[in-house]
């Protein structure tokens, strides 16, 4: 079966733009989490989705948002990107809230410049 | 605040030796995940530990739980150069309904021929 989808995989940014990045998890799960990873501070939570509304959110600025389509697919925008966004973001699917397991998809790796 | 601190972060190691690697958390969750993460790609789910005593063996790896002393372990056994990645243990679940993974700064394991 078809994994995690995750799309771009690569995306060249300015400071100040914004960027939307696509998850489309794994047929029939429908929590969505995404995690941004970076060499200082590691593998961070952003937030999860499930039933089309955010469940839980990490401890990011305002500027990082996300949303949850009815075939489970999310998206995640960052507005006026800074160079600290530079990052691989990480998708993660599982069957539900609180589902025992998650699947990671390829990531996009994202460059502010 | 919940936290998952793994050590030690560098390893490097001989091909045939063995070595453990260590996991400790802070929350009552006591669902532990293992991952994978070779470099610039995503994260492969080797264990996911659910009870107390819980061993679980792929290969030349095993993990193991010990929920008492909220501590995990990682045990390379006859390393081969293929198992040269990063691993990162994770948490999900802080005893309050919330199930976002939290994850170890991660070990980067260099197995040298």
């Amino acid at each position: 079966k078809a994994g995690v989808t995750q799309t771009p995989r690569y995306l060249i940014k300015t400071r100040g733009q914004q960027v939307t990045l696509s998850c489309s998890p794994i047929s029939g799960h429908r929590s969505v989490s995404w995690y941004q990873q970076t060499p200082g501070q590691g593998l961070q939570f952003l937030f999860e989705y499930f039933s089309e509304t955010q469940r839980n959110k990490g401890n990011f600025p305002g500027r990082f948002s996300g949303r949850q389509f009815s075939n489970s697919r999310s998206e995640m925008n960052v507005s006026t990107l800074e160079l600290g966004d530079s990052a691989l973001y990480l998708c993660a699917s599982s069957l539900a809230l609180g589902a025992l397991g998650y699947t990671f998809g390829s990531g996009t790796r994202l460059t502010v410049v | 605040e919940l936290k998952v601190e793994q050590n030690p972060l560098f390893l490097s190691m001989q091909e045939g030796k063995n070595y453990t690697i260590y996991c400790n958390y802070s929350t009552t969750s006591d669902r532990l995940y293992w991952y994978r993460q070779d470099p610039g790609k995503s994260l492969e789910s080797l264990f996911v530990l659910l009870s107390n005593g819980a061993v679980k063996q792929e290969g030349r790896l095993m993990a193991s739980l010990d929920t008492k002393a909220r501590l995990s372990t990682l045990h390379i056994t006859a390393a081969v150069h293929d198992l040269s990645a990063t691993y990162f243990c994770a948490v999900d679940g802080d005893g309050a309904g919330s199930y976002q993974l939290t994850f170890g700064k991660g070990t980067k394991l260099s197995v040298i021929p």
